[in-house]
């Protein structure tokens, strides 16, 4: 039962490094999402796919890139990492399937400080 | 844009006591969904319930139900028989329906203290 999967679990960057961060899910879901969560904010949705070749933005999409080539399979890269983007990054997915609205499966979250 | 609005940072309630979350949104929409989500120390997201704005019952998931006021634009949650394990933060959520139903969007958060 692996459900969604992000790695890493925490990572530091330095001002203008680039990273990727990933997540993967095995319940053949077409939706996956990418959150930030700021302290004070709650999460806000940076992107968002609805099935492989279909990514599009949410309301924090600035300075994050995403694609998503095969369904299992939605990262989340950072060009040029900004302090601003000090955050917890949660990828979540749910499947389209019905006429119900089904609930986010969320990965367990990614620690990133940018110094 | 749809909005939620979580007024009470923090909460706290004695071991065995009941206590109340609340929650408002801002929608033109008919038809959506409402969910709370608690986030304990191990940053885990776990769905506690959730309520289509269709129904008129009250969702209930054992000792979590919540009170949904449609005309009001209210979602407050009642956490019944409180536990240690139920402290954690609570997020009330919002989905749309239709075109709109790719966005969750996501309350401030309440951080709920259960004192033994």
């Amino acid at each position: 039962n692996a459900g969604v999967t992000q790695t890493p679990k925490f990572q530091v960057l330095k001002t203008g490094q680039s990273m990727t961060l990933q997540c993967a899910q095995d319940m053949n879901h077409e939706y996956m999402s990418w959150y930030r969560q700021d302290p004070g904010m709650g999460l806000r949705l940076i992107h968002y796919s609805v099935g492989a070749g279909i990514t599009d933005q949410g309301e924090v999409p600035n300075g994050y890139n995403v694609s998503r080539s095969t369904t299992e399979d939605f990262p989340l890269r950072l060009l040029s990492a900004a302090p601003s983007q000090t955050s917890v990054y949660f990828c979540a997915s749910r499947t389209l399937a019905g006429t119900d609205n089904s609930p986010l499966h969320f990965g367990n979250g990614t620690r990133l400080t940018v110094t | 844009a749809q909005t939620v609005t979580q007024s009470q940072p923090e909460m706290s309630v004695q071991e065995a006591e009941t206590v109340t979350l609340s929650c408002t949104y801002d929608t033109s929409e008919s038809d959506y969904y409402l969910f709370w989500y608690k986030q304990p120390p191990s940053r885990q997201m776990i769905l506690v319930i959730r309520q289509e704005a269709y129904k008129q019952q009250n969702a209930t998931e054992n000792r979590f139900s919540v009170n949904f006021q449609k005309a009001a634009k209210s979602f407050s949650l009642k956490i019944s028989d409180s536990q240690l394990g139920d402290a954690a933060m609570y997020f009330c959520a919002y989905c749309g329906s239709g075109g709109s139903n790719y966005k969750l969007t996501f309350g401030k958060g309440t951080l709920l203290t259960v004192n033994p």
